[in-house]
């Protein structure tokens, strides 16, 4: 089973309005981390978000937040006022805090495009 | 300066060559991971390495080979390379909530 399911493969936003992209998560682990990197055409990754499983509030980093819904296991990045730098991919990931190494498990992606 | 780094930034080469990437890190920290990225997919995990003397496979370890010289120093090794092999390839460093990813090398195997 997928451990990490984005099921948007691409969206469209209108510059300044907020989008939502979905990611859920699949784990048995009581302690995990769930991430948001977002990756322009240039091909670096760029480290968003960061929400802890046994944080109570969700994070917010400037105009991302993420809507994290510990009991339906979805891991939401909202992004305020989406500028035309935002066109970009998307992955959400989780490290399992068990789990030896430390890895992150990578879901598929959303392709966003902001629309001036 | 960046805090981890990738040599080269692109390579291209053609099958049945040995090819290296490297990486490198000024953060200091113990863990290192190797991932692979296909297009419009996300990353998978080819391998990751505790300290020099501590080298786990990842989920796509076939076909690659590593080295960690340093605590600061982590590289890739194609030993034979193949077309399949043709991906962006990223390094990374590990803190307590963050991996800090390198820029990636963009590797084409003809």
């Amino acid at each position: 089973a997928q451990k990490i399911t984005q099921t948007q493969p691409g969206m469209f936003v209108q510059e300044k309005e907020a989008v939502t992209l979905d990611c859920t998560y699949d784990t048995s682990d009581p302690s995990y981390g769930l991430f948001w990197y977002k990756q322009p055409s240039s091909g670096e990754m760029i480290f968003l978000i960061y929400q802890g499983s046994y944080d109570q509030q969700n994070a917010t980093e400037g105009r991302y937040s993420l809507n994290f819904q510990k009991a339906r296991k979805s891991a939401n990045l909202v992004i305020s006022a989406s500028q035309l730098g935002d066109s970009a991919m998307y992955f959400c990931a989780m490290r399992e805090g068990l789990r030896r190494g430390g890895m992150l498990t990578f879901g598929g992606g959303t392709r966003l495009m902001v629309k001036p | 300066d960046a805090d981890v780094t990738q040599t080269p930034r692109n390579r291209i080469t053609k099958t049945g060559k040995r090819i290296m990437l490297e990486c490198s890190q000024t953060k200091g920290h113990d863990r290192m991971y190797w991932y692979r990225q296909d297009p419009g997919l996300g990353l998978r995990l080819i391998y990751y390495s505790f300290d020099v003397k501590d080298i786990n496979k990842g989920e796509i370890s076939d076909g690659y080979s590593v080295s960690r010289q340093a605590q600061a120093k982590f590289s890739l090794s194609l030993e034979s390379a193949i077309p399949n092999q043709t991906a962006l390839y990223f390094c990374a460093t590990r803190d307590i909530n963050e991996q800090f990813f390198g820029p990636g090398t963009r590797l084409t195997v003809l």
